[in-house]
C-alpha cells in the first residue's frame, strides 16, 4: 500500500504562475484534506472533501481552488502563485470509521 | 471556535531524561485528541490519540491522559532517546465539524548525547 502519495516533493515558481499540487490514496478513505505548514503558526487547513463531488472551505483557502473527481485523488492548485504561498503543504485523509488521519509526506513550495 | 495551545519550544533535553510537553485546548463539543509527531523531512505521524475524558493514549514509550477538568492533554515520556528528536503537535477533532483537525503550532524537541 502506498498510503497518500503527494507529488511533487519540492517546486520552487515564479509570482504570477500557476500550478497543481497532487495528493493520491489508495486506501479508499472518504475524507481528504489539504493543509499548509508555516514556521510558528502549525497547520492550517485550506480545503476539505468529505467524498467524491464534494467539497468545502478551511481555515486559509484564498488562493487555492480544488476538486474531487474521484475517491482516489484531491489535487489543490495554485492559480496565481504569490511569496505568501511559500509554505510546506501536506495532504491528509481519514477513515469514515476511524479518527487516525494519515499524512502524504508533503510538498515543499517556494514562489519567488 | 477549537483552538489548541502548546508550550513553546525548542525543548532541549539529555538522553533519559524526562519529557513533559504541555498542550491544553478550547472545543466545542467532545473532542477526540492526539499527538503527532514530525521526523525532519517527513510528514505528519499519529503518535497516540484518545477519544473520551480518562482515556490514556500510549505508543513507544509515550503517553498522555485526556483530562477534561483542566482541557489539558500533556505528552510524557520517562526516558527520552536521540531518536525522538522532532516537532511533536497536539491537535483535536470534533464532531460536527466535519473532520477538521486543529493543530497547536509544534513543539520541537531536541534530545542530545
Amino acid at each position: 500500500n502506498a498510503g497518500v502519495t503527494q507529488t511533487p516533493k519540492f517546486q520552487v515558481l515564479k509570482t504570477g504562475q500557476s500550478m497543481t499540487l497532487q495528493c493520491a490514496q489508495d486506501m479508499n478513505h472518504e475524507y481528504m484534506s489539504w493543509y499548509r505548514q508555516d514556521p510558528g503558526m502549525g497547520l492550517r487547513l485550506i480545503h476539505y472533501s468529505v467524498g467524491a463531488g464534494i467539497t468545502d472551505q478551511g481555515e486559509v483557502p484564498n488562493g487555492y481552488n480544488v476538486s474531487r473527481s474521484t475517491t482516489e485523488d484531491f489535487p489543490l492548485r495554485l492559480l496565481s502563485a504569490a511569496p505568501s504561498q511559500t509554505s510546506v503543504y501536506f495532504c491528509a485523509t481519514r477513515s469514515d470509521r476511524v479518527y487516525g488521519y494519515t499524512f502524504g509526506s508533503g510538498t515543499r513550495l517556494t514562489v519567488v | 471556535g477549537n483552538s489548541v495551545t502548546q508550550m513553546e519550544g525548542p525543548v532541549t533535553l539529555s538522553e533519559e531524561a524526562f519529557l513533559t510537553i504541555n498542550c491544553t485546548y478550547t472545543a466545542t463539543g467532545y473532542p477526540s485528541l492526539f499527538w503527532y509527531v514530525q521526523y525532519p523531512g517527513e510528514g505528519l505521524q499519529l503518535l497516540l490519540k484518545a477519544t473520551k475524558a480518562d482515556d490514556k493514549g500510549s505508543n513507544k514509550g509515550f503517553e498522555a491522559t485526556y483530562r477534561k477538568e483542566t482541557t489539558s492533554f500533556h505528552l510524557e515520556k520517562g526516558s527520552v532517546q536521540v531518536s525522538d528528536s522532532a516537532v511533536y503537535f497536539c491537535a483535536l477533532v470534533t464532531t460536527g465539524t466535519a473532520s477538521k483537525l486543529t493543530f497547536g503550532t509544534g513543539t520541537r524537541l531536541q534530545v542530545t548525547l
